[in-house]
């Protein structure tokens, strides 16, 4: 199992500043994962947070505004850029376990809430 | 394009009664399957998972049911308590769907809201 810190737990910001996200893994993860829930929406992945090599991000998702870093195998950041109301969501990162061929679990941690005003 | 379905976003149950929440799938790919519960300000526990070459899962109270050709799993929960109040995520995972690694991605349901009354 995993252990993930993620602060802030909420916050409330102005349009047009930015927020930095953290998670911080009890233990080395090769990759960690960023997703957004939007109110009434799935889970969906903004990106994966590789150490050493630059964040992958999914369709819709670009590293402008979800600038990530890895500088270890147990931290990573995403940040939220230029926000807008329309970036209020929950904002979690998780790491995954698996058998070499199968995600078969992942953990998350406790979730940011962002409200944009 | 929602490859992981869950129709009813809300369930109530009265206590001691059973729970049945579902889920469907569009990708034939998806070979594993994990059910979560998330509590308000927290992120998502990992509650249950089955893998396609079962049918059933069974851990204590919570069971989960896959229905391959019908591309349909459902978590059960005998006897509900108040305390199983929670949203429940349903997410599937395929290795045809790696995203650079052996591992694939997990995609989620919208997830249900199930309330236990006493």
């Amino acid at each position: 199992s995993a252990v993930i810190s993620q602060k802030p737990s909420r916050d409330i910001c102005q349009r047009g500043t930015s927020l930095t996200i953290q998670c911080q893994v009890d233990s080395q993860v090769t990759m960690m994962f960023w997703y957004r829930q939007q109110p009434g929406q799935s889970l969906t992945l903004i990106a994966t947070a590789n150490q050493g090599s630059e964040a992958t991000y999914e369709s819709g998702f670009v590293i402008d505004k979800f600038p990530i870093s890895r500088p270890n195998l147990t931290f990573s950041t995403l940040t939220v850029s230029n926000m807008s109301p329309e970036d209020s969501s929950i904002y979690l990162c998780s790491v995954e376990t698996g058998d070499g061929k199968w995600v078969t679990e992942a953990f998350f941690g406790q979730g940011t809430r962002l409200t944009v005003v | 394009d929602q490859q992981v379905k869950q129709n009813s976003p809300s369930l109530s149950v009265q206590e001691g009664r059973i729970s049945i929440l579902n889920c469907d799938y569009t990708n034939s790919m998806f070979d594993y399957f994990l059910w979560y519960k998330k509590y308000p300000a927290e992120g998502p526990t990992f509650l249950i998972s089955i893998s396609s070459i079962k049918d059933k899962n069974e851990d204590g109270r919570f069971t989960v049911f896959l229905n391959k050709s019908a591309k349909h799993l459902s978590l059960h929960i005998v006897p509900s308590q108040p305390g199983d109040s929670a949203v429940y995520f349903c997410a599937a995972s395929g290795g045809g769907l790696g995203r650079g690694s052996t591992l694939g991605r997990l995609y989620f349901g919208r997830g249900t809201q199930l309330t236990v009354w006493p």
